[in-house]
């Protein structure tokens, strides 16, 4: 089975600052899909960011942005500007055929 | 975006009974949904893969007896807790991959079913 490690439990950043979520994986695939998924005291998955293996850009969304390393099988997070709103857990998923998911990395915003 | 329904989103039953969650996708099909759990604190685990028409795939060490999954049609899968014990008390999300997807996987989660079983 694969394997997604998100090493940092926990994390915090002060509002408006930057902060890097970290995500390591294990495939011996080379077509999977990599994503980001907040859940928020509400439990409700929010898909953050998607990347698909065979892009070599990484994928940004607003004030997400990933940085994604094929060939160290690395694919971490970066939220800039941090908000409020931003608090939450954040899950790290590779997916083929199924999805496998990290354990989650808290992020606390400090106003 | 896409929507994914459960219901019940709270419920509570005595050991013994068994439950029924519902998972629908609301403007989409779905040939594909599958069913997590959640435990406090921690990551979903996948239970079980379920495709329309078909029997549902179990991961291992998931009793496919105590948690009966029937995927009816293209929008609908229903998980049965059967004989619910206060041990699958817990947080159960679904989630359902988009069958006409456009270039890449999307899949829609459900906003999950917690159950408590006394």
């Amino acid at each position: 089975a694969q394997t997604v490690t998100q090493s940092q439990p926990e994390m915090s950043v002060q509002e408006a600052e930057t902060v890097t979520l970290s995500c390591t994986y294990d495939t011996s695939e080379s077509d999977y899909y990599l994503f980001w998924y907040k859940q928020p005291p509400s439990r409700q998955m929010i898909l953050v960011i998607r990347q698909e293996a065979y892009k070599q850009q990484n994928a940004t969304e607003n004030r997400f942005s990933v940085n994604f390393q094929k060939a160290a099988k690395s694919f971490s997070l970066k939220i800039s500007d941090s908000q409020l709103g931003d608090a939450a857990m954040y899950f790290c998923a590779y997916f083929r055929n199924q999805f496998y998911f990290g354990t989650g990395t808290s992020l606390t915003v400090i106003p | 975006g896409a929507v994914v329904s459960q219901h019940p989103s709270w419920v509570i039953c005595k050991s013994g009974t068994s439950v029924k969650i519902e998972c629908r996708s609301l403007d989409f099909q779905a040939t594909t949904m599958f069913w997590y759990r959640q435990f406090p604190k921690q990551s979903l685990m996948l239970m079980a893969t379920s495709n329309e028409g078909s029997k549902a795939t179990y991961e291992q060490g998931v009793e496919k007896d105590k948690f009966l999954i029937n995927h009816a049609s293209l929008t609908l899968s229903t998980l049965t807790v059967t004989s619910a014990h206060p041990e699958d008390s817990s947080f159960y999300i679904c989630s359902a991959r988009e069958t006409t997807g456009y270039e890449g996987e999307t899949q829609y989660f459900g906003p999950g079913t917690r159950l408590l079983v006394l």
